[in-house]
């Protein structure tokens, strides 16, 4: 089973400064199954990238993904205000079929 | 635009049942696999179950498997989460997602709310 492990736990930054989160699999798993969600308080996750490094509709390019093999990382170039939220990455095993997410990265204001 | 509505969630004793469900809008619901997805307060986010897009094929996670149960209804275009058995540790917030591309759950309903409680 593949796990999932998302670094820092929490990251502490200002407005307009970029932020990097990993997300690191226990085992190689395929870039196509590699998503990142954002989650912010009171909300429903929403999609922002997947195939580790596409935007989904709608989401600002200051949002970018990068990685393969067992290290991804998600990047926002420049924090804005609406950007401090929960992360979370997510990949999906297909034998058997299991879609599994990383204890996830709180992106605050410092 | 894609709509997902869960409802029936509360608060159930622990041994009892509870079914959730969920109304699909803005999309072909009879093709397209559809998830549950589930976050104890202040916890991450657990994949539940999943129903195939031609229904043929249902996943549990094994900490839900032989107490819950995945269904749909596509005239009415509503996916449903029967659970028995619950326990304290099924308290979660329920999310209903649609699967894209075998991998994505885009987009997620606004959840419902199940509190496991004697």
């Amino acid at each position: 089973e593949v796990v999932l492990t998302q670094s820092p736990g929490t990251l502490s930054l200002s407005p307009g400064e970029r932020a990097t989160l990993s997300c690191r699999a226990s085992q190689t798993i395929s870039s196509n199954y590699l998503v990142w969600y954002q989650q912010k308080p009171g909300q429903a996750p929403r999609l922002l990238i997947y195939g580790a490094s596409s935007r989904a509709t709608g989401i600002p390019d200051r949002f970018s993904g990068s990685g393969s093999g067992t290290d991804f990382t998600l990047t926002i170039s420049r924090l804005e205000p609406e950007d401090f939220a929960v992360y979370y990455c997510q990949q999906y095993g297909s034998s058997p079929p299991k879609w599994t997410f990383g204890q996830g990265t709180t992106v605050e204001i410092k | 635009q894609v709509q997902l509505v869960e409802s029936g969630g509360g608060v159930v004793q622990p041994g009892r049942s509870l079914r959730l469900s969920c109304a699909a809008s803005g999309f072909t619901f009879y093709n397209t696999g559809m998830h549950w997805v589930r976050q104890a307060p202040g916890k991450g986010l657990e994949w539940v179950a999943v129903m195939w897009y031609d229904g043929s094929q249902k996943y549990y996670a094994d900490s839900v498997k032989g107490r819950f149960t995945i269904s749909r209804d596509t005239s009415k275009n509503t996916l449903d989460l029967q659970m028995n058995s619950l326990r304290a540790e099924d308290t979660a917030v329920y999310y209903c997602v649609r699967d894209r591309n075998g991998g994505l759950f885009d987009p997620w309903g606004q959840g419902t709310l199940v509190i496991v409680s004697s």
